[in-house]
């Protein structure tokens, strides 16, 4: 079964400072990596998905993450994060001809205005 | 567009009552999927289903019961409440996952479940 790695599970930044989220997965074949966000009292939201092509994706609010099929990792990065970034970040993996998405953890994101 | 809509929101009940949480998506999806989210555990897979007729176990089915009769609706069914199964319960779906747009997956609002 897939498995899906997340590391440092409670981050706090300060305004402006850089965020990186590691995201490590199990499965060696083809796969589909997505970045959900949850902000506090609501529902998760897709954040930016990889199916194929460029390994890095632009997603929304600034946010990019980069596919590195030899490491098996697809790490979440913003340059300069708001305080309204604040949120859980859970990294998920599709394998194919899997319908199921497994989910990491998640990240707790703390930023400090 | 509603999209994926889920109730109750909250919901406290005693040990051994049952309930049911209901699921409906207005995106004529194929897939559903039932979560649970527990601090610091991430989501874990309850029950899917591909299609209206069809379900099978997720990870952690123990304890719970679902059905699929349409399309639209997906309920989920806590038969004996347990203290193991206050949780947050999220809904999903997704449309047929064979086009690059299919396997995006959309999530309810959640409902805070409390058993006591």
């Amino acid at each position: 079964a897939q498995s899906v790695s997340q590391h440092n599970h409670h981050v706090i930044l300060s305004e402006a400072a850089s965020l990186e989220l590691g995201c490590n997965y199990s499965y060696g074949g083809t796969v589909n990596l997505f970045w959900y966000v949850q902000y506090p009292g609501q529902h998760l939201q897709l954040l930016l998905k990889y199916f194929s092509g460029d390994p890095l994706v632009k997603g929304i609010k600034g946010f990019e993450a980069e596919f590195i099929k030899s490491k098996f990792s697809f790490n979440l990065r913003k340059p300069s994060v708001q305080w309204s970034d604040t949120a859980e970040y859970f990294c998920a993996v599709k394998s194919s001809g899997n319908n199921r998405l497994a989910f990491g953890k998640g990240n707790q994101v703390v930023v400090i205005p | 567009n509603a999209g994926v809509t889920q109730t109750p929101k909250f919901r406290i009940l005693k040990i051994g009552q049952s309930m049911t949480l209901q699921c409906t998506q207005d995106m004529n999806h194929n897939y559903m999927y039932w979560y649970r989210q527990d601090p610091g555990m991430g989501l874990k897979l309850i029950y899917y289903s591909v299609g209206a007729g069809i379900t099978d176990k997720g990870e952690v089915p123990n304890g719970y019961n679902v059905s699929r009769s349409t399309t639209e609706d997906f309920p989920l069914r806590l038969e004996l409440a347990a203290p193991s199964q206050t949780s947050v319960y999220f809904c999903a779906s997704s449309p047929n996952t064979r086009t690059s747009s299919g396997n995006t997956i959309y999530f309810g609002e959640g409902s805070w479940l409390t058993v006591v």
